[in-house]
């Protein structure tokens, strides 16, 4: 069956502008994470929703990034006004119940920002 | 508190040995630890995983020690090949939370 999905898989962007990363999860998956990956480190947690509700999204690293699910499927990590330092691997996982704790992860959205 | 701290940060072992990757963690609320492995070009994918009340876990070639006391648990890859030459994560989940903290990593290389 099909996997994680995201989209796009490279986005380029200038400083100051706004993206927006799009994650579709394995159908009928009800947790869907996002995570940063820098090169050579481990994902990094942004945040996570179980079905439409964002449960934590503590690991957002300020109020320039927001996510949102609202039918609890397709999920939209935004940056808004975007930086050099936002330039990494954006990945998104889903697992099958809220508690199943096995997460699948997408291919990433690699962002360069210039 | 919340971080995993994972050695070594590579590492090279002949066809056939033993590649072993340790953790270590400080929060005692974590109760699920799984390894992922990651392919260049790939996302992680589960690999193997353990829980606290069990010190030893083993699918295949692949077997988890798990020291509580010591809050540190590791991975043990026997007769490692070439195709198992890829990076690996350890991680921690907390209790109710799904939050998880990622390890490192470390570079694995089998030479043949």
């Amino acid at each position: 069956g099909a996997g994680v999905s995201q989209s796009p898989r490279y986005k380029v962007t200038k400083r100051g502008q706004d993206v927006a990363l799009r994650c579709d999860p394995i159908s009928g998956h009800v947790s869907l994470y996002w995570y940063r990956q820098a090169l050579g480190q481990g994902p990094e947690f942004l945040t996570y929703f179980n079905y439409e509700a964002q449960q934590d999204k503590s690991g957002l690293p300020n109020d320039r990034f927001s996510a949102e699910r609202p039918e609890g499927s397709i999920s939209t990590l935004t940056i808004q006004r975007t930086e050099q330092r936002d330039s990494a691997m954006y990945r998104c996982a889903s697992s099958l119940r809220t508690d199943s704790y096995e997460q699948y992860f997408g291919p990433g959205t690699r962002l360069t920002v210039t | 508190q919340q971080q995993v701290k994972q050695s070594p940060q590579s590492l090279i072992v002949q066809k056939g040995g033993i590649s072993i990757i340790n953790c270590a963690y400080e929060n005692t609320a974590f109760d699920y630890f799984p390894w992922y492995q990651q392919f260049p070009g790939k996302g992680p994918a589960l690999l193997i995983a353990i829980r606290p009340d069990v010190s030893e876990k083993k699918e295949g070639r692949f077997t988890i020690s798990f020291n509580k006391s010591a809050k540190q648990f590791s991975l043990h890859i026997m007769d490692s090949q070439p195709g198992d030459s890829a990076t690996y994560f350890c991680a921690a989940q907390d209790t109710g939370g799904f939050k998880t903290i990622f390890g490192a990593g470390t570079r694995l290389f089998v030479k043949a």
